[in-house]
């Protein structure tokens, strides 16, 4: 059993480049979501999905898109990346939300650094 | 909006002596609480959570957790740390209108000598 699957787990970009960080899960779970952590802030949520075709913003969407449309995929694509995006960035999935009990399983990570 | 503080950045602790993490929360109504670790390199996993009932929670790992509605806490503790607790602890609230939201806090590190 995978679980939550990030590709990749390094990138380096130049300033203006754009790139898609990938995020597959293979427990059938209806939310995804997309965190970033930088030292001192602890995670903050950048997009999440409720299921196909169904996204919604996070604290801190700026200059990311997210599109779903399978239940396994929720990629997370940078336009023109910036410095500002350089950080750790987590895909995380639920079978439920928090009322229900939704434990959050993450993924390994990717660690993005923008130039 | 709920927010999560952590107060301690960094903590270190002997093998065996029991360890306490503190987290506090703002939110207007009953929280719904949990704490994650994070291992080096790794994504977080799920220690415990709180949701209602005991205010007593046990968890993973030998963890346990007690919210305080009265201090708006819900420290986190454990009797006697081992080598591999060795990790960044995350304490985070969920709130009710967003149903899928989590905020975390900051983290603190915690650091096992032997």
């Amino acid at each position: 059993n995978a679980g939550v699957t990030q590709t990749p787990k390094f990138q380096v970009l130049k300033t203006g480049q754009s790139m898609t960080l990938q995020c597959a899960q293979d427990m059938n779970h209806e939310y995804m979501s997309w965190y970033r952590q930088d030292p001192g802030m602890g995670l903050r949520l950048i997009h999440y999905s409720v299921g196909a075709g169904i996204t919604d913003q996070g604290e801190v969407p700026n200059g990311y898109n997210v599109s779903r449309s399978t239940t396994e995929d929720f990629p997370l694509r940078l336009l023109s990346a910036a410095p500002s995006q350089t950080s750790v960035y987590f895909c995380a999935s639920s079978y439920s939300g928090v009322r229900q009990g939704g434990k959050l399983f993450f993924g390994s990570g990717t660690q993005l650094s923008v130039l | 909006a709920q927010s999560v503080t952590q107060p301690d950045i960094h903590i270190t602790v002997s093998e065996g002596a029991s360890l306490e993490l503190r987290c506090n929360y703002s939110y207007g109504a009953t929280p719904y609480l949990f704490w994650y670790v994070q291992s080096p390199g790794q994504g977080l996993q799920l220690l415990l959570k709180y949701f209602s009932g005991d205010t007593l929670v046990q968890g993973i790992k030998g963890f346990e957790a007690e919210f305080k509605r009265s201090q708006s806490s819900f420290n986190l503790r454990k009797p006697s740390v081992h080598w591999s607790d060795a990790a960044e602890y995350f304490c985070a609230v969920g709130a009710i209108k967003s149903d899928y939201k989590l905020s975390f806090g900051a983290g603190t590190t915690v650091t096992v000598r032997a």
